[in-house]
């Protein structure tokens, strides 16, 4: 079975600043996605950044970026020049590449952009 | 642009009760999924259904069931609901097929069993 695991349950940093977000997972599977999910006070899942296994290259999206270690069987997420928008839970999650579309999910990590 | 619905942003129901959450799509994907989520665990899977009539257990079934009568429409129940389940559901929707297919979801049910 695949876990997923964030270490970070909440931080805290000032608005213009870089964060980073940590996210190690556990598979046996060579195939797979990883996913960063964005869950702001409205509940909306929204998909911030996907990232597939068989590509070398780290996934960027404007501000939002990924740091892929496929061996290491690390993802984290780096947010450039945070927004008070950016402030609600991230979620990592991993999805199998084979089968039906059924995510495995982080414990989230609470981030709040201060002014 | 795909659209999840589910019926009720708050419930409030009592031990013992029978709960039905409601979770409607629109764009005719085959799968469609139950998540609850609570502080400190993320999402979980509780069911997930590929066809009408046609289910999955997920990670955490116990305690819940699920009904697929139409393509469109994914309800999940709490046969006699408990205290342990106050949390809050979230419902997804995907088409079928190989490779990546985006999940949609809906804006979640905050469940309260008191």
């Amino acid at each position: 079975a695949q876990t997923v695991t964030q270490s970070q349950p909440e931080m805290s940093v000032q608005e213009a600043e870089t964060v980073t977000l940590s996210c190690t997972y556990d598979t046996s599977e060579n195939n797979y996605y990883l996913f960063w999910y964005k869950q702001p006070p409205s509940r909306q899942m929204i998909l911030v950044i996907r990232q597939e296994a068989y590509k070398q290259q780290n996934a960027t999206e404007n501000r939002f970026s990924v740091n892929f270690q496929k061996a290491a069987k690390s993802f984290s997420l780096k947010i450039s020049d945070s927004q008070l928008g950016d402030t609600a839970m991230y979620f990592c999650a991993f999805m199998k590449d084979q089968g039906a579309q059924k995510l495995v999910f982080g414990q989230g990590t609470r981030l709040t952009i201060n002014p | 642009d795909v659209k999840v619905t589910q019926s009720s942003r708050y419930l409030v129901k009592r031990t013992g009760e029978k709960v039905f959450l409601e979770c409607v799509q629109d764009m005719d994907h085959e799968n469609m999924f139950w998540y609850r989520q609570d502080p400190g665990l993320g999402l979980r899977l509780i069911y997930f259904s590929y066809d009408v009539k046609m289910k999955e257990k997920g990670d955490i079934p116990e305690g819940y069931s699920v009904s697929r009568e139409k393509k469109e429409r994914f309800s999940l129940i709490l046969e006699s609901a408990s205290t342990n389940q106050t949390s809050m559901y979230l419902c997804a929707s995907s088409l079928a097929g190989r490779g990546y297919r985006p999940l949609h979801f809906g804006n979640g049910t905050r469940l309260t069993v008191t």
